[in-house]
């Protein structure tokens, strides 16, 4: 089964860029979307296939994809951004939605 | 506004069901597809599958296959997850969310979610 490596952690200072990645074999060709949970919250769309923003997400907030990973940056990192973050995507050749197990942002 | 509210929590015994359910407002409701994850006590979302609200058409994970249904009532805009035979490590909470597909296409994705409904399964 198709399977999305996350790493458990990152950490970033307050105003800096944090770059989170999504490993998966050959993520490029697949649309990958990324949520955002807060504690005691439920998920929330940041940013859907790779790269495109849902109303109301700011601009601080982008993806990319290309070849085995795929990366959402956060610019000028906030208290507010301390989150979980999953990657998702939907394997086509198993018709399944498979997650990423999330990484922890922290600030530091 | 897009707004899915869930059930409120349940505490089962081992071997129980549980039916959660979802009510969605604000979208045509049978437009879309209902999904359903769940989140294991400080572990990450696990999909469990969806169903087409337009025609019932259902996709389960395969290790739910034989445990669990999911359906819909148009009439209401209400979906609901049935979870047969539970084990103390399907405590979790469980989120409905909107499932988006393209026009002739597989549901992919999912926008808006439920607020969770916390299962919690003992012996």
């Amino acid at each position: 089964s198709y399977v999305l490596t996350q790493p458990p952690s990152e950490s970033v200072a307050p105003g800096q860029t944090a770059r989170i990645t999504c490993g998966g074999d050959n993520v490029g060709s697949k649309s990958v979307n990324w949520f955002q949970q807060k504690p005691g919250q439920a998920p929330l769309l940041i940013v859907y296939d790779d790269v495109n923003r849902p109303s109301g997400i700011p601009e601080r907030f982008s993806g990319s994809n290309s070849g085995n990973t795929a990366t959402l940056a956060i610019s000028r990192v906030e208290a507010g951004d301390e989150a979980d973050y999953y990657c998702q995507v939907w394997d086509r050749k198993s018709d399944l939605w498979v997650f990423g197990g999330g990484t922890k942002l922290t600030l530091l | 506004q897009v707004h899915l509210v869930q059930s409120g929590a349940e505490v089962k015994k081992t071997g129980a069901s549980v039916k959660v359910s979802c009510r969605g407002s604000g979208y045509d409701f049978s437009w879309f597809g209902i999904a359903w994850v769940r989140q294991a006590p400080g572990q990450g979302l696990e999909w469990m599958g969806w169903i087409s609200a337009y025609d019932g058409q259902t996709n389960y994970a395969q290790r739910f296959q034989d445990r669990v249904t999911m359906t819909t009532d148009t009439s209401t805009n209400t979906a609901v997850m049935e979870l047969r035979s539970l084990r103390s490590d399907d405590t979790a909470v469980y989120y409905c969310a909107r499932a988006l597909r393209p026009i002739s296409g597989r549901y992919r994705s999912a926008d808006f979610w439920g607020q969770g409904t916390l299962v919690t399964v003992s012996s």
